[in-house]
């Protein structure tokens, strides 16, 4: 069973806010606030967008954030944009483990 | 500018071995911890190995734990995969990655990631 769930897909219309969840389903990680999320387009490799739940890394636009809650964590994205439908990924870690969830693929209508 | 190149991919028979190596360059290598992540298509990513930045360290996914090594040269700024026993599910773009914090473990989370060199193995 997957430690990090993801739903498959989500959508919105421009200039919209959308929320991917990530459930965290290991209790060994649930309670560490090491959750980071990744941005992937087709035919590129990830770009990390939210590190330790709420952090965003310098050029990464503040219309992403990111917020945890007991297992949950979650990302929002405000002001949809064209450019960002692409696959999104969130990530924890313990004891020098690294996990990820299935991935979300998000579609601007 | 921090750049990292993987190189070494290809195609190989089940039971064959590959090298993956990674070239970094535009920070200090030798105080950063460094991964490699894989990309299925069905399986999405996943965290295959870590080595610390002085190298004493190393980490590995059970999926493969005996069969891979990761090793670090911080006089040439590289660090690479030694992949033996290969499977057909090893078959993957595997990512080359850098932790973010400084002499920290392995674990994420990464802020540069190389473009991915790619793993076929088929009979």
């Amino acid at each position: 069973q997957s430690t990090l769930t993801q739903p498959a897909s989500v959508s919105g219309s421009p200039g919209q806010s959308i929320t991917i969840s990530c459930t965290i389903t290991s209790s060994d990680i649930a309670g560490y606030n090491y959750v980071s999320w990744y941005q992937q387009h087709p035919g590129k490799a990830p770009r990390l967008i939210i590190f330790d739940v709420t952090n965003r890394p310098s050029g990464v636009s503040d219309r992403f954030s990111g917020f945890k809650s007991d297992n949950t964590a979650s990302l929002t994205i405000s002001g949809l944009q064209a450019e960002d439908e692409a696959e999104y990924y969130c990530s924890s870690a313990l004891f020098g483990s690294t996990f990820f969830g299935g991935g979300t693929s998000l579609t601007v209508l | 500018e921090v750049q990292l190149v993987e190189s070494g991919g290809g195609l190989v028979q089940p039971g064959g071995s590959l090298r993956l190596s990674c070239a970094a360059s535009g920070f200090t290598f030798s105080t950063y911890a460094m991964i490699w992540v894989r990309q299925t298509p069905g399986r999405g990513l996943e965290w295959v190995s870590g080595v610390s930045a002085s190298g004493d360290s190393t980490y590995y996914a059970d999926s493969v734990k005996g069969r891979f090594t990761i090793s670090r040269d911080n006089s040439k700024n590289t660090f690479h995969l030694q992949m033996n026993s290969l499977r057909v599910e090893d078959t993957a773009m595997y990512y080359c990655t850098k932790e973010l914090w400084q002499n920290h473990v392995p674990q994420g989370p990464f802020d540069h990631w190389g473009q991915g060199t790619l793993v076929t193995v088929s009979a």
